[in-house]
C-alpha cells in the first residue's frame, strides 16, 4: 500500500493563529481526502483534494477556514486558520489505491 | 445524509473468544465496505474490505455482507489482548470517493 507521511505530527498553536499541514505520497494518487478526528469522535471528511482543481469541501467546512493546495499528483496541503480551540483535533490525509484507502499517521493540533 | 451505524461498546470479550462487531448503513447505493482498526493515539489502518454479499476471511478476520439488509459485520475469532482497539465501520460508493465513517466500537480483550 502506499506509504503516506504527515508533517507536523503534533502542534500546539495559539488562538488566531493559522498552520498548515503537510501531506506527501511515495506514489502519485488521482485523489487526496482530508479528514478531521475530534476528541473521542469518528473521522469527518474535510474536502477532497483533486490535483489541478480547487477543493471539494463537505458541508460545514469552507475554503477561507480551510484551505488546501494539491500543486502535484503526490503532495498536498491543509491549513487550518484563525484557530480556535474547537479546531483541536487530529487532521488526517488518505489516499485511495486499488479502491482502498490508507490513512497517514495524522497530525495531532491543540489550540490554546 | 449517508449515515454508518455502529454499537459503540466498549464490547468486552476474553481472550480466546469470538468478537462481533456490527454495522448498518444507510445508502442502499453502497459498493465497498470497510473496516479499519483505530489503537489509541494512532491513525486508522485498513483491516479488511468487502464488496459482494457474503463472507470474507482473512487470517482470524472475517467480514460479511448483507446488502439487502444493509447490514456488514466484522468477526475476530481467538480474541487477543492486542486486538484491543476501536473498530471502525466505512462504507463507500465507487472509486475516488471518500468514506463515510460510523462512530466506531471499542473492542476490549481480558486476558
Amino acid at each position: 500500500s502506499a506509504v503516506i507521511s504527515q508533517k507536523p505530527s503534533r502542534d500546539i498553536c495559539q488562538r488566531g493563529t493559522s498552520l498548515t499541514i503537510q501531506c506527501q505520497v511515495d506514489s502519485q494518487v488521482t485523489m487526496m481526502f482530508w479528514y478531521r478526528q475530534q476528541p473521542g469522535q469518528s473521522l469527518t471528511l474535510i474536502a477532497t483534494a483533486n490535483q489541478g482543481s480547487e477543493a471539494t469541501y463537505e458541508s460545514g467546512f469552507v475554503i477561507d477556514k480551510f484551505p488546501i493546495s494539491r500543486p502535484n499528483l503526490t503532495f498536498s496541503t491543509l491549513t487550518v486558520s484563525n484557530m480556535s480551540p474547537e479546531d483541536s483535533s487530529i487532521y488526517l490525509c488518505s489516499v485511495e489505491e486499488g479502491n482502498e484507502q490508507y490513512f497517514g499517521p495524522g497530525t495531532r493540533l491543540t489550540v490554546t | 445524509q449517508k449515515e454508518v451505524e455502529q454499537n459503540s461498546g466498549p464490547l468486552s470479550v476474553p481472550e480466546g473468544a469470538i468478537a462481533s462487531l456490527n454495522c448498518t448503513y444507510s445508502d442502499r447505493g453502497s459498493q465497498s465496505f470497510f473496516w479499519y482498526r483505530q489503537y489509541s493515539g494512532k491513525s486508522p489502518e485498513l483491516i479488511m474490505s468487502i464488496y459482494s454479499n457474503g463472507d470474507k476471511e482473512d487470517g482470524r478476520f472475517t467480514a460479511q455482507l448483507n446488502k439487502a439488509s444493509q447490514y456488514v459485520s466484522l468477526l475476530i475469532r481467538d480474541s487477543q489482548p492486542s486486538d484491543s482497539a476501536t473498530y471502525l465501520c466505512a462504507v463507500g460508493n465507487s472509486g475516488n470517493t471518500p468514506l463515510v465513517f460510523g462512530k466506531g466500537t471499542r473492542l476490549s480483550v481480558i486476558a
